[in-house]
């Protein structure tokens, strides 16, 4: 069966735009987990959602939300861009919630902020 | 306050040796914990876990090892290959708390030919 798609795979922001960054998960997968990575930061978690509720989140500012639709798939929005947004936004889903089941990565979305 | 820590940011090992990387975490309610592999430009894939009722499991080449007492999990590749070559997460659950996941930071490690 298909992975998980993200979409866009590359994005160019200005500061203070916003973003809407776009995850589709493995068919039947009910949660999706949202992740930034930065050099020398690893994997910053910013949240799970779990049959379209946000179960779990990360400690990042209220400039990052996301939803989850009743298909499963997922957006992550990012208002008022700073540079340090710059990154790479992976998203992952399994099946339960993600502290207890394997998690299947997508690709990612490499956002660049000028 | 990072509860899983990875203290060592890379690792070098000779292809063939064993690769042992270490994880050490400060919650005591953790009973689940899972090991990832990433390779650059690629998101990061599953490649053990262990429940807290264990102390070892093993896959492959791959077996991870959890001391509960030490708080203190470890994984280790035999024989380490150079296709190994990635940053290697750890992370870890509780039963409660919506299951969240706390992720270590990474060990980079480089198996050489």
């Amino acid at each position: 069966k298909a992975g998980v798609t993200q979409t866009p795979r590359y994005l160019i922001k200005t500061r203070g735009q916003q973003v809407t960054l776009s995850c589709s998960p493995i068919s039947g997968h009910r949660s999706v987990s949202w992740y930034q990575q930065t050099p020398g930061q690893g994997l910053q978690f910013l949240f799970e959602y779990f049959s379209e509720t946000q179960r779990n989140k990360g400690n990042f500012p209220g400039r990052f939300s996301g939803r989850q639709f009743s298909n499963s798939r997922s957006e992550m929005n990012v208002s008022t861009l700073e540079l340090g947004d710059s990154a790479l936004y992976l998203c992952a889903s399994s099946f339960k919630l993600a502290g207890g089941n394997e998690q299947f990565f997508g690709p990612g979305t490499r956002l660049t902020v000028l | 306050d990072q509860q899983v820590k990875q203290n060592s940011p890379s690792l070098s090992v000779q292809e063939g040796r064993i690769s042992i990387l270490n994880c050490d975490y400060t919650n005591s309610m953790f009973d689940y914990f899972l090991w990832y592999k990433k390779y650059p430009a690629e998101g990061p894939t599953f490649l053990i876990s262990i429940s807290s009722i264990k102390d070892k499991n093993e896959d492959g080449r791959f077996t991870v090892f959890l001391n509960k007492s030490a708080k203190h999990l470890s994984l280790h590749i035999v024989p380490s290959q150079p296709g190994d070559s990635a940053v290697y997460f750890c992370a870890a659950s509780e039963a409660g708390n919506n299951r969240k996941l706390i992720w270590g930071l990474g060990t980079s490690l480089a198996v050489n030919p």
